[in-house]
């Protein structure tokens, strides 16, 4: 099956610092990805979708200057959290599809953040 | 609008017998169903889905899932739980076959007792 990567895996940066999270789809094109947030034992919690070479769409309650997405490539979106906060902590998963060719969904590992 | 409920936040059995994990959903459309399985430091995966075919829907590792419409629900069973069946539960609903931002139920955690 298709295969979404995340980089890092696990991250701590400390308050007021921004953090890069990466997610690849590896050997499919990814027409649109998504990013979403999941709280300890808790739901996933969409945040924003990213079509290849527009702006991001985001749910309402996220805010778009902090949680900044780029989806320059077919293969690559980004997730930059800017001054970040310990509530900024939380598991963070993406997901790409290659949209209108399939509708399945494929997820990446996650990122945990934790901001100190 | 819609949503899910995942109405037991834990569910216990022992290895070997049957396994049922309820979900609700809601929904102003014809919805897509999924089931995915969240292992520990592992990614989601999916585990079924019902995308207006047929209403039984058999998925991997021995689940299968039945779509009711006049009941909104769409449960998942497996006739006998294994050790490595225990993981997080998510009941998803999409209005667009899954090519949208998903809506997750809160989860159900699977415990199989030896």
């Amino acid at each position: 099956g298709a295969v979404v990567s995340q980089h890092p895996s696990r991250v701590i940066c400390k308050s007021g610092t921004s953090v890069k999270i990466e997610c690849r789809s590896l050997d499919f094109q990814a027409t649109t990805m998504f990013w979403y947030r999941q709280f300890p034992k808790q739901s996933l919690m969409l945040m924003a979708t990213s079509n290849e070479g527009s702006k991001a769409t985001y749910e309402q309650g996220v805010e778009k200057d902090k949680f900044l997405i780029n989806h320059a490539s077919l293969t690559l979106s980004t997730l930059t959290v800017t001054s970040a906060h310990p509530e900024d902590s939380s598991f963070y998963i993406c997901s790409a599809i290659d949209y209108p060719s399939s509708y399945e969904q494929y997820f990446g590992p996650g990122t945990r953040l934790t901001v100190t | 609008a819609q949503s899910v409920t995942q109405l037991d936040s834990h569910v216990s059995v022992s290895e070997g017998t049957p396994v049922l994990l309820r979900c609700n959903y809601s929904s102003s459309y014809s919805p897509s169903l999924f089931w995915y399985v969240q292992h520990p430091n592992k990614g989601l995966q999916l585990l079924l889905k019902y995308t207006s075919a047929a209403t039984l829907v058999k998925g991997i590792n021995g689940f299968e899932a039945e779509f009711k419409k006049s009941e909104t629900s769409f449960h998942l069973t497996k006739p006998s739980a294994h050790m490595s069946d225990a993981a997080e539960y998510f009941c998803v609903v999409s209005e667009w076959g899954g090519a949208d931002g998903l809506t997750f139920g809160k989860g159900t955690h699977l415990i199989i007792q030896p």
